[in-house]
């Protein structure tokens, strides 16, 4: 059972098209993170949010946490194909060190 | 080495055969967590270490599998009777801090393990 649900779980657009990646629970989260991972590796970091409402920006990434710290946004501002991979959003709780990871949204920017 | 390193990456395994998964997580870590990946969902937690003291085992599908870190750094997740509902990617990550801290974690490139 996972805690978070992303959407879409398949996302496919042309390259310079913007698009949005959703992440939604009902429970609260004292931090979430947001992984891209590649075909064969592990995933990677690409920001920790951690104040209900906070905006981070990581050049043409976007990420957002919301304001119950609940649920969260990563826009993506004229899509390159490098930027193909697994998004995966990933929730704390409380003092617990362990991550809960969400369902995936796989992405494909076609050239 | 400077990430974290799993093997095998890859195993293949009779129904009903034993495996064992080594993860070396990058030196001085504190905490080391294995995760399971099926094909195209995100990771499902497995069990947690900090040091050599297994903190968090609720993940664990079933008493076939069993995860040990002794020396608080090597860790082996082994799987006993293995059974087709088992093939997946097994994901080892480690973090610099302990409990309570959510800072980064730092994935292997996981061990794909099928069943047959």
């Amino acid at each position: 059972t996972q805690l978070l649900e992303q959407s879409p779980q398949f996302l496919s657009i042309q390259e310079g098209e913007n698009l949005t990646v959703y992440c939604n629970s009902s429970s609260v989260f004292s931090s979430l993170q947001w992984y891209r991972q590649e075909p064969g590796e592990g995933p990677v970091l690409l920001v920790t949010v951690v104040t209900g409402g906070e905006v981070k920006k990581l050049k043409r990434l976007t990420f957002q946490f919301g304001d119950a710290r609940k649920d969260s946004s990563l826009h993506i501002t004229a899509a390159q194909p490098g930027d193909t991979g697994l998004y995966l959003c990933a929730g704390a709780q409380g003092g617990a060190n362990n991550l809960f990871f969400g369902t995936g949204t796989r992405l494909t920017v076609i050239p | 080495g400077a990430g974290v390193s799993q093997s095998p990456r890859y195993k293949v395994a009779k129904r009903g055969q034993d495996v064992a998964l080594r993860c070396d997580p990058i030196s001085g870590h504190v905490s080391l967590f294995w995760y399971q990946q099926a094909l195209g969902q995100g990771p499902e937690f497995l069990t947690y270490f900090q040091n050599e003291a297994q903190l968090d085992k609720s993940g664990l599908p079933s008493d076939r599998f069993f995860a040990e870190r002794p020396e608080g750094s090597v860790s082996t997740l082994k799987i006993q009777r293995t059974q087709q509902e088992d093939s997946a990617v097994y994901l080892c990550a480690s973090s610099l801090g302990g409990l309570g801290y959510t800072g980064e974690l730092f994935f292997g490139e996981g061990s794909r393990l099928t069943v047959l």
